[in-house]
């Protein structure tokens, strides 16, 4: 069985300042990894993947995230969080094989002070 | 252009009452699921369909039924409406072949309350 951990389910940062979203997966086999964005009241948006290619991925908006395997993470940061980044934050796996489904961590709400 | 589109995007009704929600893609995409999203946000996948063929049915109960009439279109019924199907339905699609790797592209998502 696969499932993914989000360490803490509210962040708040200041403007200008490093965003840090914590995921932990639990997998015997390392899994493909996600990391979807979801703005208020809209759905889900790929915010970047990780399948093998590079541990270090970049994604869109200028978040990146790291995979290690020796720690099971999937870690995702930004060094200068906007006023734009704050929204719903999730992390979700799926498993090396031929199956499509994701499971996903409970969330993480971001939100950014001014 | 709409990727994934659903309609309606809210839907408020009586318990025991029957409710469909629509969803189309038009990215070309042969993979196509249904999401539910609850009150604490938390995601869980109920059904996926590759070119019109049902290929995962989690632990749903029997009150919903997905169709799909083509590859293009996933449709939500559901009968009886309960208190506890207020929710969020998320609508997806992914590329073929589905692949653990295939990004899935969602829908805006429709809101039901069931009073």
């Amino acid at each position: 069985a696969q499932s993914v951990t989000q360490l803490g389910s509210h962040v708040s940062v200041s403007e200008g300042a490093l965003v840090l979203l914590r995921c932990n997966y639990s997998s015997s086999v390392p899994p493909y990894l996600f990391w979807y964005v979801q703005y208020p009241n809209q759905g889900l948006q790929l915010l970047l993947k990780y399948t093998s290619a590079a541990t270090l991925v970049k994604g869109i908006n200028g978040f990146e995230a790291e995979f290690k395997k020796s720690e099971t993470s999937f870690h995702l940061t930004k060094p200068s969080a906007h006023m734009s980044d704050a929204a719903e934050y999730f992390c979700a796996v799926s498993r090396r094989s031929n199956d499509y489904k994701l499971s996903f961590g409970a969330g993480t709400t971001v939100t950014v002070r001014a | 252009d709409t990727a994934v589109s659903q309609t309606p995007k809210y839907l408020v009704t009586q318990m025991g009452n029957d409710k469909s929600i629509k969803c189309e893609q038009n990215l070309g995409h042969d993979t196509m699921y249904w999401y539910k999203q609850d009150s604490k946000k938390f995601l869980k996948i109920m059904f996926s369909y590759n070119n019109k063929e049902l290929i995962i049915n989690e632990t749903v109960p029997n009150r919903f039924s997905p169709k799909s009439p083509d590859k293009a279109h996933l449709n939500l019924h559901i009968n009886s409406l309960e208190l506890g199907d207020s929710a969020v339905y998320f609508c997806a699609s992914s590329p073929f072949p589905r692949l653990a790797a295939d990004t899935q592209y969602f829908g805006p998502g429709t809101r039901l309350t069931v009073l």
